[in-house]
């Protein structure tokens, strides 16, 4: 598969537990970025990593980067059952941005 | 969801038919970009355009086409070539500053075949 991979597939926590995801990929790549898909929706930004940034923070959202290892990771710190949706990682090379198959995140209140 | 806006929100095809989705854009980016997603999977990427009257074959292009007369307008026409049509469309855009700026998506179109 072209596609990037993403673990867990599905992940179910109590409000207030950090959330992580993982994502590997398999080509060089200039940057990767993380969205939000709430069901039926469009994916919304989150944050993008560089390929030559190792970590990122926005608001309760760090990212990871290792190029050595092809994968990243999103911690989501003191969830909210508003966060409660897919996520997914895509990796850009050449201009052109490939999806992982995305976790989905349930956060119980 | 950005100024892109994608219509219909719900379209119903029936086999052999061909439909044309919506995609306009008012945040003045160069290029666009069509993506199909099955269900609890991640997008597959159909056609995208770097520039007005210029287009490229995506990871799935077999089956669609599209045409970039317009800056803000991406259609994409979902052909009977394609044989398992049924799924969730998106449509995003890029601004200028190339692969280091974010994809803005759509809502999003559900085409199911009947």
């Amino acid at each position: 598969s072209q596609q990037g991979e993403e673990d867990p597939q599905a992940l179910s926590i109590q409000e207030g537990e950090n959330a992580t995801m993982n994502c590997s990929y398999k080509t060089s790549i200039n940057n990767l970025q993380w969205y939000r898909q709430n069901s039926g929706r469009g994916l919304v930004h989150l944050i993008l990593i560089r390929s030559n940034e190792r970590e990122k923070h926005s608001g309760r959202l760090r990212v990871t980067l290792d190029t050595s290892k092809k994968s990243s990771s999103l911690l989501i710190t003191a969830s909210r059952a508003a966060d409660t949706a897919s996520y997914f990682c895509a990796y850009t090379n050449a201009g052109k941005s490939t999806f992982g198959d995305g976790t989905t995140l349930t956060v119980k209140p | 969801d950005g100024g892109i806006t994608q219509s219909p929100k719900y379209l119903f095809r029936k086999e052999g038919q061909n439909v044309t989705l919506s995609c306009e854009q008012n945040l003045n980016h160069d290029a666009m970009y069509w993506y199909r997603q099955d269900p609890g999977q991640g997008l597959r990427l159909i056609y995208y355009s770097q520039i007005v009257n210029d287009f490229q074959k995506g990871d799935i292009a077999e089956g669609y086409s599209v045409s970039r007369e317009k800056k803000e307008s991406f259609p994409l026409t979902v052909t009977s070539a394609q044989k398992n049509p049924t799924a969730f469309y998106l449509c995003a855009s890029r601004g200028s500053g190339g692969p280091a700026t974010t994809q803005y998506f759509g809502p999003g179109t559900r085409l199911t075949v009947l």
